[in-house]
């Protein structure tokens, strides 16, 4: 198992304002991905990143892999209520131990 | 991307029984895992169900206590066996395309153990 770590656990902020999640490992991944989960449902993927140092944009997120392929980032610019959710790091099958985000109107 | 189907979606079952939980694929798929969540935390993997094989179980897990089956690509069971309070979770079938460690998530089953 590898481990993934996940700051912060919990996270409420406001509308409008802007966060960054970080995801850490002491191990290399050939691929990192990041999904989100809403309650009552299932993951769903968000992007998946491959290359040290790449940076996806999706919209108002922002994801990067660190360049040695241990860590990775995301942010979030403008978050809005719909961003809430509990959002997970994964190297492939191993998840990180999540981080939950709160966006209060 | 695939879509994941799972029966029952929520169960309230007494401690000793057993339960068998149903993962449905709309398409072939090689590689189908089960999972285990506690509401809000991360998901632990609890096996790799093979098809025509025997699932590879994570450390922490057993087959006499999680039985598997995958008789086809697009199908698998896990059982949750002699049940008790802590066995109460969500559990979570995902399947993986061909993407490198993409992974599409059922609905998941909530379990409650009386």
């Amino acid at each position: 198992t590898q481990l993934l770590e996940q700051s912060p656990q919990f996270l409420s902020i406001q509308e409008g304002e802007n966060l960054t999640v970080y995801c850490n490992s002491s191990s290399v991944f050939s691929s990192l991905q990041w999904y989100r989960q809403e309650p009552g449902e299932g993951p769903v993927l968000l992007v998946t990143v491959v290359t040290g140092g790449e940076v996806k944009k999706l919209k108002r997120l922002t994801f990067q892999f660190g360049d040695a392929r241990k860590d990775s980032s995301l942010h979030i610019t403008a978050a809005q209520p719909g961003d809430t959710g509990l959002y997970l790091c994964a190297g492939g099958v191993y998840f990180g131990t999540g981080t939950s985000l709160t966006v209060i109107p | 991307s695939a879509v994941i189907s799972q029966k029952p979606s929520r169960d309230i079952c007494q401690r000793g029984t057993s339960l068998t939980i149903q993962c449905q694929v709309d398409s072939q798929v090689t590689m189908m895992f089960w999972y285990r969540q506690q509401p809000g935390q991360s998901l632990t993997l609890i096996a790799t169900a093979n098809q025509g094989s025997e699932a590879t179980y994570e450390s922490g897990f057993v087959i006499d206590k999680f039985p598997i089956s995958r008789p086809n690509l697009t199908f698998s069971t896990l059982t949750v066996s002699n049940m008790s309070p802590e066995d109460s979770s969500i559990y979570l079938c995902s399947v993986s395309t061909t993407t490198v460690g993409t992974q599409y998530f059922g609905p998941g089953t909530r379990l409650l153990v009386l």
